[in-house]
């Protein structure tokens, strides 16, 4: 079974520093999707970042970056300067490449103090 | 111009009623979906629709019965409602060539 494993619960960092959460994944596949989805308190799931398996490079959208380790099946999300309006669930989530649904990690809540 | 939208965005009920959940998309996705968020925040995928067909029942209460007239209308009808389906029902689309899912802005239910 392919499982989505977000280690840290809650995080907590103040304005402007740096975070990363953890995302772990299992699969067998070797072509698939990673995202990053955040949950704000309006309760919108929105797409931050998103991975493809097969590109090397990490990808990143203005200040949020990925670490991508493929041979670990660890996706890493790494937000820079963070601001008062990251604060939000961030869920890692996976779908193998051709497949029909999206697995989700279990979300960290996270919170920028000012 | 909503991408996904659901309604409604609330729904109180008693237990025993059944009700209905309307989802629209007008990104011309061909696939569609339910989730579910527990009060955990977890997300679990409950139907996935290709082109009208039923594609993925992730073992769901047959009390739930989603149906889709078109690709662009999902629509999730549950009966008999118990306090246990209290959640955060999401629906989400995908096209072809893409892999992410568009999620609609949820509907809080919750059986009292």
């Amino acid at each position: 079974a392919q499982t989505v494993t977000q280690s840290q619960p809650e995080m907590s960092v103040q304005e402007a520093e740096t975070v990363t959460l953890s995302c772990t994944y299992d699969t067998s596949e070797n072509n698939y999707y990673l995202f990053w989805y955040k949950q704000p308190p309006s309760r919108q799931m929105i797409l931050v970042i998103r991975q493809e398996a097969y590109k090397q490079q990490n990808a990143t959208e203005n200040r949020f970056s990925v670490n991508f380790q493929k041979a670990a099946k660890s996706f890493s999300l790494k937000i820079s300067d963070s601001q008062l309006g990251d604060t939000a669930m961030y869920f890692c989530a996976f779908i193998p490449q051709g497949a029909q649904k999206l697995v989700f990690g279990q979300g960290t809540r996270l919170t920028i103090n000012p | 111009d909503t991408a996904v939208s659901q309604t409604p965005k609330y729904l109180v009920t008693q237990m025993g009623n059944d009700k209905s959940i309307k989802c629209e998309q007008n990104l011309g996705h061909d696939t569609m979906y339910w989730y579910k968020q527990d009060s955990k925040k977890f997300l679990k995928i409950m139907f996935s629709y290709n082109n009208k067909e039923l594609i993925i029942n992730e073992t769901v209460p047959n009390r739930f019965s989603p149906k889709s007239p078109d690709k662009a209308h999902l629509n999730l009808h549950i009966n008999s409602l118990e306090l246990g389906d209290s959640a955060v029902y999401f629906c989400a689309s995908s096209g072809r060539g893409t892999t992410e899912a568009f999620f609609g802005q949820g509907t809080r239910l919750t059986v009292v």
